[in-house]
């Protein structure tokens, strides 16, 4: 069975701190890794994706990727409070296209 | 870039009726394109892989012939609801990956459905 594994949180941080979001997956054999953020009764939205060890920044996201431990985060600078959603770290399973989602963590940015 | 419409955002229905929902992808050509259904404080959950011009690919424990999916186009992909029961009231997804970039999805703004 390919798990995604998240802390399902709440993950609360102060406005302007930095939110530190995780996940691990079991299949070794995932080549692509995303971040989906997602508001409440919405649909997700893809905010970054990483496809290589090491990090990859967009803006204040930074997305890093360590195949070896199975592992992949996503940093939030400067949070706002309108980064508070629910983030899913998603994985492609295998050599498909087909993602596999975590459970998602829920962020709140308190003001 | 990389816009999903969906229609209709909401629908209710009776139980025994069918519900059609279309999912578009607005300015790229979808190579693929997947629906999900997801519960309230669940993830979400694929239920199948539809391919332009070919046969949809369910995923185990999903009722083909209940969720009759139809890739007709580039653009357009469509999720049949056929004989619904208050049990298939869910949200449901949609998502497509453009031609030629490799397993990035986009998501439609979804549908929720309920049957009465």
């Amino acid at each position: 069975q390919k798990e995604v594994e998240q802390n399902s949180g709440p993950l609360s941080v102060p406005e302007g701190a930095i939110a530190s979001l995780n996940c691990t997956y079991s299949d070794r054999g995932s080549q692509s890794f995303f971040w989906y953020r997602q508001y409440s009764g919405k649909s997700p939205e893809l905010i970054m994706f990483i496809y290589s060890n090491g990090d990859k920044e967009d803006g204040r996201f930074t997305a890093q990727l360590n195949k070896a431990s199975q592992y992949v985060s996503l940093l939030i600078r400067d949070s706002q409070p309108s980064d508070s959603a629910t983030y899913l770290c998603a994985v492609t399973q295998g050599g498909s296209e087909k993602l596999v989602f975590g459970k998602g963590t829920k962020l709140t940015v308190n003001p | 870039g990389a816009v999903v419409s969906q229609h209709p955002s909401w629908v209710i229905c009776k139980s025994g009726t069918s519900v059609k929902i279309e999912c578009r992808s607005l300015d790229f050509q979808a190579t693929t394109m997947f629906w999900y259904r997801q519960f309230p404080k669940q993830s979400l959950m694929l239920m199948a892989t539809s391919n332009e011009g070919s046969k949809a690919t369910y995923e185990q424990g999903v009722e083909k012939d209940k969720f009759l999916i139809n890739h007709a186009s580039l653009t357009l992909s469509t999720l049949t609801v056929t004989s619904a029961h208050p049990e298939d009231s869910s949200f449901y997804i949609c998502s497509a990956s453009p031609r030629g970039y490799s397993y990035e999805q986009y998501f439609g703004p979804g549908t929720r459905l309920t049957v009465t």
